[in-house]
Protein backbone atom coordinates (compact mmCIF):
# COMPACT_ATOMS: atom_id res chain seq x y z
CA UNK A 1 0.00 0.00 0.00
CA UNK A 2 1.08 3.78 -0.89
CA UNK A 3 1.44 6.14 2.17
CA UNK A 4 2.66 9.85 2.26
CA UNK A 5 3.25 11.56 6.02
CA UNK A 6 3.69 15.17 6.58
CA UNK A 7 4.55 15.19 9.74
CA UNK A 8 4.60 18.55 10.43
CA UNK A 9 0.60 19.54 10.82
CA UNK A 10 1.48 23.27 10.82
CA UNK A 11 4.60 25.23 10.99
CA UNK A 12 4.56 28.96 11.47
CA UNK A 13 7.53 31.26 10.41
CA UNK A 14 8.59 35.10 10.15
CA UNK A 15 8.95 36.92 6.80
CA UNK A 16 12.35 36.15 5.30
CA UNK A 17 12.79 32.93 7.19
CA UNK A 18 13.67 29.96 5.47
CA UNK A 19 11.48 26.53 6.21
CA UNK A 20 11.68 22.95 5.07
CA UNK A 21 8.47 21.03 4.91
CA UNK A 22 8.59 17.16 5.57
CA UNK A 23 7.40 14.25 3.30
CA UNK A 24 7.97 10.80 4.15
CA UNK A 25 6.33 7.71 1.63
CA UNK A 26 6.05 4.54 1.77
CA UNK A 27 5.54 2.28 -1.53
CA UNK A 28 6.55 -0.97 -2.82
CA UNK A 29 6.81 -0.18 -6.16
CA UNK A 30 10.24 0.59 -7.78
CA UNK A 31 8.82 2.99 -10.51
CA UNK A 32 6.76 6.10 -8.87
CA UNK A 33 5.63 10.19 -8.84
CA UNK A 34 5.74 12.35 -5.86
CA UNK A 35 4.59 15.87 -6.22
CA UNK A 36 4.08 18.27 -4.32
CA UNK A 37 0.65 20.57 -4.51
CA UNK A 38 0.13 24.57 -3.06
CA UNK A 39 -3.66 24.86 -1.50
CA UNK A 40 -3.98 28.79 -0.85
CA UNK A 41 -7.44 29.60 0.98
CA UNK A 42 -8.85 29.99 -1.98
CA UNK A 43 -8.87 25.65 -1.91
CA UNK A 44 -7.56 25.59 -5.77
CA UNK A 45 -4.54 22.92 -5.54
CA UNK A 46 -1.58 24.27 -7.51
CA UNK A 47 0.88 21.59 -8.91
CA UNK A 48 4.41 23.03 -7.94
CA UNK A 49 6.72 19.88 -8.75
CA UNK A 50 6.96 16.43 -9.79
CA UNK A 51 9.44 14.03 -10.12
CA UNK A 52 10.11 10.41 -10.69
CA UNK A 53 11.61 7.71 -8.94
CA UNK A 54 14.73 7.55 -11.13
CA UNK A 55 15.81 10.89 -11.11
CA UNK A 56 17.25 11.59 -7.53
CA UNK A 57 19.12 15.13 -9.47
CA UNK A 58 17.80 18.02 -6.34
CA UNK A 59 15.78 20.82 -8.15
CA UNK A 60 15.15 24.71 -7.35
CA UNK A 61 13.17 27.22 -8.81
CA UNK A 62 13.27 30.54 -7.32
CA UNK A 63 12.80 30.66 -3.57
CA UNK A 64 11.50 26.97 -3.96
CA UNK A 65 13.95 23.91 -3.38
CA UNK A 66 13.20 20.16 -3.26
CA UNK A 67 15.29 17.45 -2.00
CA UNK A 68 14.90 14.15 -2.86
CA UNK A 69 16.38 10.99 -1.26
CA UNK A 70 15.12 7.46 -1.91
CA UNK A 71 17.49 6.12 0.86
CA UNK A 72 15.49 7.83 3.38
CA UNK A 73 12.24 7.92 1.04
CA UNK A 74 11.79 11.51 1.73
CA UNK A 75 10.82 14.38 -0.33
CA UNK A 76 11.45 17.69 1.46
CA UNK A 77 10.46 21.32 0.33
CA UNK A 78 12.08 24.10 1.48
CA UNK A 79 11.13 27.68 0.54
CA UNK A 80 13.95 30.35 0.95
CA UNK A 81 13.23 33.83 2.28
CA UNK A 82 9.39 32.99 3.27
CA UNK A 83 7.06 35.59 1.84
CA UNK A 84 3.49 36.49 3.17
CA UNK A 85 2.08 35.10 -0.31
CA UNK A 86 3.43 32.11 0.89
CA UNK A 87 1.19 30.75 3.60
CA UNK A 88 -0.96 27.98 2.21
CA UNK A 89 -1.67 24.40 2.79
CA UNK A 90 1.19 22.33 0.98
CA UNK A 91 0.53 18.76 0.17
CA UNK A 92 2.87 15.73 -0.78
CA UNK A 93 1.69 13.08 -3.24
CA UNK A 94 2.69 9.94 -4.52
CA UNK A 95 1.38 7.92 -7.53
CA UNK A 96 2.57 4.94 -8.91
CA UNK A 97 3.76 5.08 -12.66
CA UNK A 98 2.35 1.68 -13.73
CA UNK A 99 -0.68 2.35 -15.09
CA UNK A 100 -0.42 6.01 -16.07
CA UNK A 101 -4.11 6.54 -14.58
CA UNK A 102 -3.53 5.82 -11.02
CA UNK A 103 -4.76 8.54 -8.74
CA UNK A 104 -2.80 10.40 -6.41
CA UNK A 105 -2.21 9.52 -2.61
CA UNK A 106 -1.84 12.53 -0.66
CA UNK A 107 -0.46 13.33 2.59
CA UNK A 108 -2.23 15.19 5.32
CA UNK A 109 -0.83 18.24 4.78
CA UNK A 110 1.52 21.18 6.28
CA UNK A 111 -0.42 24.56 7.04
CA UNK A 112 2.54 27.09 6.85
CA UNK A 113 1.77 30.61 7.84
CA UNK A 114 4.17 33.24 7.23
CA UNK A 115 3.83 36.42 9.30
CA UNK A 116 4.98 39.94 8.18
CA UNK B 1 -10.62 28.17 -21.10
CA UNK B 2 -7.34 27.87 -18.85
CA UNK B 3 -8.25 26.04 -15.98
CA UNK B 4 -10.98 23.67 -14.41
CA UNK B 5 -14.42 25.20 -13.34
CA UNK B 6 -16.77 23.11 -10.71
CA UNK B 7 -20.10 24.70 -9.71
CA UNK B 8 -21.73 25.76 -7.71
CA UNK B 9 -18.90 26.48 -5.35
CA UNK B 10 -20.68 26.12 -2.03
CA UNK B 11 -23.57 24.26 -1.41
CA UNK B 12 -25.71 23.82 2.06
CA UNK B 13 -28.07 20.82 1.83
CA UNK B 14 -30.12 19.03 4.80
CA UNK B 15 -29.59 15.48 5.42
CA UNK B 16 -31.37 13.17 3.58
CA UNK B 17 -31.73 15.26 0.23
CA UNK B 18 -29.76 14.61 -3.39
CA UNK B 19 -27.29 16.68 -4.05
CA UNK B 20 -25.34 17.31 -7.91
CA UNK B 21 -21.82 18.89 -8.92
CA UNK B 22 -20.36 19.90 -11.97
CA UNK B 23 -17.30 19.88 -13.55
CA UNK B 24 -16.08 21.34 -16.78
CA UNK B 25 -12.41 20.51 -17.62
CA UNK B 26 -9.75 21.68 -20.17
CA UNK B 27 -11.66 21.14 -22.93
CA UNK B 28 -8.10 19.09 -24.41
CA UNK B 29 -7.74 17.18 -21.82
CA UNK B 30 -9.28 13.81 -21.63
CA UNK B 31 -8.74 12.51 -18.22
CA UNK B 32 -11.11 13.53 -15.34
CA UNK B 33 -10.66 12.64 -11.92
CA UNK B 34 -12.77 13.14 -8.35
CA UNK B 35 -11.22 13.95 -5.02
CA UNK B 36 -13.09 14.56 -1.77
CA UNK B 37 -10.93 16.22 0.92
CA UNK B 38 -12.70 16.46 4.28
CA UNK B 39 -11.23 18.82 7.07
CA UNK B 40 -7.73 18.82 8.17
CA UNK B 41 -6.86 15.65 5.18
CA UNK B 42 -5.63 15.58 2.21
CA UNK B 43 -7.74 14.81 -1.03
CA UNK B 44 -8.57 11.20 -1.63
CA UNK B 45 -9.43 9.91 -4.88
CA UNK B 46 -13.29 8.65 -5.51
CA UNK B 47 -13.36 8.09 -8.98
CA UNK B 48 -11.63 8.45 -12.60
CA UNK B 49 -12.93 8.79 -15.84
CA UNK B 50 -10.99 8.34 -19.34
CA UNK B 51 -12.88 10.15 -21.97
CA UNK B 52 -17.05 9.57 -21.15
CA UNK B 53 -15.68 5.50 -19.31
CA UNK B 54 -15.11 5.33 -15.92
CA UNK B 55 -12.20 2.97 -15.60
CA UNK B 56 -11.80 3.40 -11.68
CA UNK B 57 -13.87 3.88 -8.63
CA UNK B 58 -12.51 3.99 -4.99
CA UNK B 59 -14.14 2.10 -2.23
CA UNK B 60 -15.09 5.86 -0.50
CA UNK B 61 -17.81 5.88 -3.04
CA UNK B 62 -20.53 4.11 -1.84
CA UNK B 63 -23.76 3.55 -3.72
CA UNK B 64 -25.32 6.27 -2.94
CA UNK B 65 -22.38 8.30 -4.97
CA UNK B 66 -22.73 8.19 -8.92
CA UNK B 67 -20.96 9.93 -10.98
CA UNK B 68 -21.00 10.45 -15.00
CA UNK B 69 -19.13 12.22 -17.99
CA UNK B 70 -21.42 11.91 -21.12
CA UNK B 71 -19.83 12.66 -24.17
CA UNK B 72 -16.57 13.12 -22.53
CA UNK B 73 -16.81 16.22 -21.62
CA UNK B 74 -18.00 17.70 -18.19
CA UNK B 75 -18.38 15.66 -15.58
CA UNK B 76 -21.21 15.15 -12.74
CA UNK B 77 -20.96 14.29 -8.95
CA UNK B 78 -24.29 13.47 -7.44
CA UNK B 79 -25.28 12.31 -4.02
CA UNK B 80 -28.27 11.03 -3.14
CA UNK B 81 -29.76 10.73 0.40
CA UNK B 82 -26.62 12.72 1.59
CA UNK B 83 -25.31 11.98 5.42
CA UNK B 84 -23.53 14.41 7.28
CA UNK B 85 -20.41 12.55 6.63
CA UNK B 86 -20.82 13.68 3.36
CA UNK B 87 -19.82 17.47 4.04
CA UNK B 88 -16.50 17.86 2.35
CA UNK B 89 -14.90 19.53 -0.48
CA UNK B 90 -15.05 17.69 -3.67
CA UNK B 91 -12.58 18.56 -5.82
CA UNK B 92 -12.07 18.20 -9.71
CA UNK B 93 -8.92 17.09 -11.32
CA UNK B 94 -8.26 16.98 -15.24
CA UNK B 95 -4.90 15.51 -17.18
CA UNK B 96 -3.48 15.46 -20.28
CA UNK B 97 -3.96 12.23 -22.50
CA UNK B 98 -0.29 12.50 -22.85
CA UNK B 99 0.58 11.60 -18.98
CA UNK B 100 -0.90 13.21 -15.99
CA UNK B 101 2.91 12.81 -14.93
CA UNK B 102 3.58 15.40 -17.49
CA UNK B 103 2.36 18.38 -16.11
CA UNK B 104 0.44 17.08 -12.86
CA UNK B 105 -2.84 17.60 -12.57
CA UNK B 106 -4.85 20.55 -12.81
CA UNK B 107 -7.48 20.60 -10.09
CA UNK B 108 -10.42 22.95 -9.82
CA UNK B 109 -11.36 25.25 -6.84
CA UNK B 110 -13.79 22.71 -5.67
CA UNK B 111 -17.32 22.25 -4.23
CA UNK B 112 -17.96 22.96 -0.44
CA UNK B 113 -20.86 20.31 1.29
CA UNK B 114 -22.23 21.14 3.73
CA UNK B 115 -24.97 19.13 4.77
CA UNK B 116 -26.71 19.88 8.05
Amino acid sequence: AQKVTQAQTEISVVEKEDVTLDCVYETRDTTYYLFWYKQPPSGELVFLIRRNSFDEQNEISGRYSWNFQKSTSSFNFTITASQVVDSAVYFCALSDAHSGNTPLVFGKGTRLSVIA
Amino acid sequence: DTGVSQDPRHKITKRGQNVTFRCDPISEHNRLYWYRQTLGQGPEFLTYFQNEAQLEKSRLLSDRFSAERPKGSFSTLEIQRTEQGDSAMYLCANSPRSSPYDYGYTFGSGTRLTVV
